[in-house]
């Protein structure tokens, strides 16, 4: 079926720690997309990342697509980086499908 | 930019009430998209609508209906509210044309509670 997992489901880091979170997806997912979620609830968009490689300061993703995985990478956490980080992809029926995202805890 | 708006940010309403949450998008987007979002659970696909009066069931549809007279509205209604239907809510829109090519846009949520 469609899938998109991501891993691990939590992450607690020290500020000024580097971490990376992982999104696999299945065949029928395409259009991997990055988003933060901020404790208001607002989902912030990352990146939009099909395939490639983008960055945006201390944030990057990657997605290969032909072996069907995405990865965001944090440098230099900051406390304002904590909350729940979700990747999705849009089906063939055009439904947007999300993964059960990871809950990311940065420590002063 | 594509704008997504929802009607309201936060929401208190009673038990049996009948409650209307609102999602405008002005891209003219075909596609739009009613989700909850629980702790632990994620975020679930209550219903979508790929086209005006036309509407889909998501995962997780019961106790919601929708309504999709004009392009850029769609409405999720709560038909008897409940206090299990207390939930952030996130309307997102994305356009057909193209769709492969396209990212998905979402409206800043609705905080909903169920006295």
């Amino acid at each position: 079926g469609i899938q998109v997992e991501q891993s691990p489901p939590d992450l607690i880091l020290q500020e000024g720690a580097n971490s990376t979170l992982r999104c696999n997806f299945s065949d029928s997912v395409n259009n991997l997309q990055w988003f933060h979620q901020n404790p208001w609830g607002q989902l912030i968009n990352l990146f939009y990342i099909p395939s490639g490689t983008k960055q945006n300061g201390r944030l990057s993703a990657t997605t290969v697509a032909t072996e069907r995985y995405s990865l965001l990478y944090i440098s230099s956490s900051q406390t304002t980086d904590s909350g729940v980080y979700f990747c999705a992809g849009i089906s063939s029926a055009s439904k947007i499908i999300f993964g059960s995202g990871t809950r990311l805890s940065i420590r002063p | 930019d594509v704008k997504v708006t929802q009607s309201s940010r936060y929401l208190v309403k009673r038990t049996g009430e009948k409650v209307f949450l609102e999602c405008v998008q002005d891209m003219d987007h075909e596609n739009m998209f009613w989700y909850r979002q629980d702790p632990g659970l994620g975020l679930r696909l209550i219903y979508f609508s790929y086209d005006v009066k036309m509407k889909e069931k998501g995962d997780i549809p019961e106790g919601y209906s929708v309504s999709r007279e004009k392009k850029e509205r769609f409405s999720l209604i709560l038909e008897s509210a409940s206090t299990n239907q207390t939930s952030m809510y996130l309307c997102a829109s994305i356009s057909d044309r193209g769709a492969s090519n396209q990212p998905q846009h979402f409206g800043d949520g609705t905080r909903l509670s169920i006295l």
